[in-house]
């Protein structure tokens, strides 16, 4: 069954390390996106990748790197996390279709101490 | 500027009734795509229903109905016959043709409690 998984699930991490989020899709889909979630902010996109070796920016990537090494995994990177970035984080994946929609992994929680 | 507005924070209603959740959007596209989304308690994201800017006909999908409403850029959610289980945050979200960026741009989202 195709699918999007992400690791890990939650996640506690220290003010100024190096977290890194993964995330793995077997739909063979050329698009993934990283959005996080926010009570009252909806979900945001952070970047996107629409073909391996390349990323883009969303709307909201100060603080955020990302990284497509082949078509099916995806992953984030805060270099330094802070405070402001414990939230729930979502991947997904879609088919270059306009009319295609997102197939969602389960979501990490993050939180920042 | 794209977005996507959904006024409604939460709805209360009675199971077997029918619910409306109201979405506007604002977009310079002439072709562009409109979907919902369901948010479980436990934090699963699913695809509910599409409408393709271009089809004047409502999209259905089992007890998921659209109403689009294009010259006043509405689209709302119908769900009939609630039952419990759709209980859930309900997300409107957009796609643009323009830049083929493949990206959604979502509403904040409206929670339904369907009560027994």
């Amino acid at each position: 069954e195709a699918a999007v998984t992400q690791s890990p699930r939650s996640k506690v991490a220290v003010t100024g390390g190096k977290v890194t989020l993964s995330c793995h899709q077997t739909n063979n889909h050329d698009y993934m996106y990283w959005y996080r979630q926010d009570t009252g902010h909806g979900l945001r996109l952070i970047h996107y990748s629409y073909v391996a070796d390349s990323t883009e920016k969303g709307d909201i990537p100060d603080g955020y790197k990302a990284s497509r090494p082949s078509q099916e995994n995806f992953s984030l990177i805060l270099e330094l996390a802070s405070l402001s970035q414990t939230a729930v984080y979502f991947c997904a994946s879609s088919d270059a279709w306009g009319r295609s929609d997102y197939t969602f992994g389960s979501g990490t929680r993050l939180l920042v101490i | 500027a794209q977005k996507v507005t959904q006024t409604q924070t939460s709805i209360s209603v009675m199971e077997k009734t029918t619910v409306t959740m109201d979405c506007v959007y604002e977009t310079r596209d002439s072709s562009y795509f409109l979907f919902w989304y369901k948010q479980t308690a436990s934090g699963e994201i699913v695809f509910l229903i599409r409408q393709d800017s271009y089809k004047k006909e409502n999209a259905t999908e089992g007890h998921y109905s659209l109403n689009f409403q294009k010259p006043k850029s509405s689209i709302g959610l119908i769900i009939t016959a609630t039952q419990i289980e759709d209980s859930a945050v309900y997300f409107c979200a957009m796609r643009e043709i323009t830049g083929n960026t493949g990206k959604l741009i979502f509403g904040l989202g409206t929670t339904l409690q369907v009560q027994p």
